[in-house]
């Protein structure tokens, strides 16, 4: 079965640095998530794509996190400065629709330690 | 507002025993989807199931199904026989316009 590919698989960085995410989402899928997860919490969206637009960014911290989907294909999820409160795992996912099915598929993320 | 519940941080359930996973929802558009995903330790998110809102029938996978009550906005997941292998994190998540996720119901199997 295809797969949502994320690299790096780990990134430690230390606080003020920038750092970039990778994400090659399922081929065909339209819709791309950028969720981000604390340990023992639930995936936090922080932006969606739909083709190489963005749909919702509201909980994306502007000032520093930038995200961008240019061909409607990969993505990449920058953070600068990095802050200590950054460390979580980020984790990417597509969906794909039936008449009567609907799925997300999610990448195996990363984790990301600020010092 | 889009908004998903889980209310349950934490459960404990004896081998082969029958699980429920409380999940409350609310969205004002008539459309929308329901999810459960399993995460293990390991990390991985693995999709265990999916209701549409226009479903008549409730969404069941293997030992999974999802006890969907539209009008009290409830989409339980229920694990039938239960297996030491299904000590995970659980989280429910809805699509309307967006996917977003509840907190999440720590389950533990014992033996």
């Amino acid at each position: 079965e295809a797969e949502v590919a994320q690299s790096p698989r780990y990134k430690i960085t230390e606080k003020s640095q920038a750092v970039a995410f990778w994400c090659d989402p399922i081929s065909g899928h339209a819709t791309l998530y950028w969720y981000r997860q604390i340990l023992g919490q639930g995936p936090e969206l922080l932006v969606q794509f739909q083709d190489e637009s963005v749909v919702d960014d509201s909980q994306l911290p502007k000032d520093r996190f930038s995200a961008e989907r240019l061909k409607g294909v990969d993505s990449t999820l920058k953070i600068q400065p990095a802050e200590l409160g950054d460390s979580a795992m980020y984790l990417c996912a597509s969906s794909s629709w039936t008449a009567t099915n609907e799925k997300l598929f999610f990448g195996s993320g990363t984790q990301l330690s600020v010092l | 507002a889009q908004k998903i519940t889980q209310t349950q941080p934490g459960m404990f359930v004896q081998e082969k025993e029958a699980v429920t996973l409380d999940c409350t929802y609310d969205t004002s558009d008539p459309s929308y989807g329901l999810f459960w995903y399993k995460q293990p330790s390991s990390g991985e998110m693995i999709f265990l199931i999916y209701q549409g809102s226009y479903d008549q029938q409730n969404a069941t996978e293997g030992r999974y199904s999802l006890n969907f009550q539209k009008a009290r906005k409830s989409a339980n997941l229920v694990i039938s026989a239960s297996q030491l292998g299904d000590s995970a994190m659980y989280f429910c998540a809805m699509r309307d316009d967006k996917i977003i996720f509840g907190k999440g119901t720590r389950l533990h199997i014992l033996p």
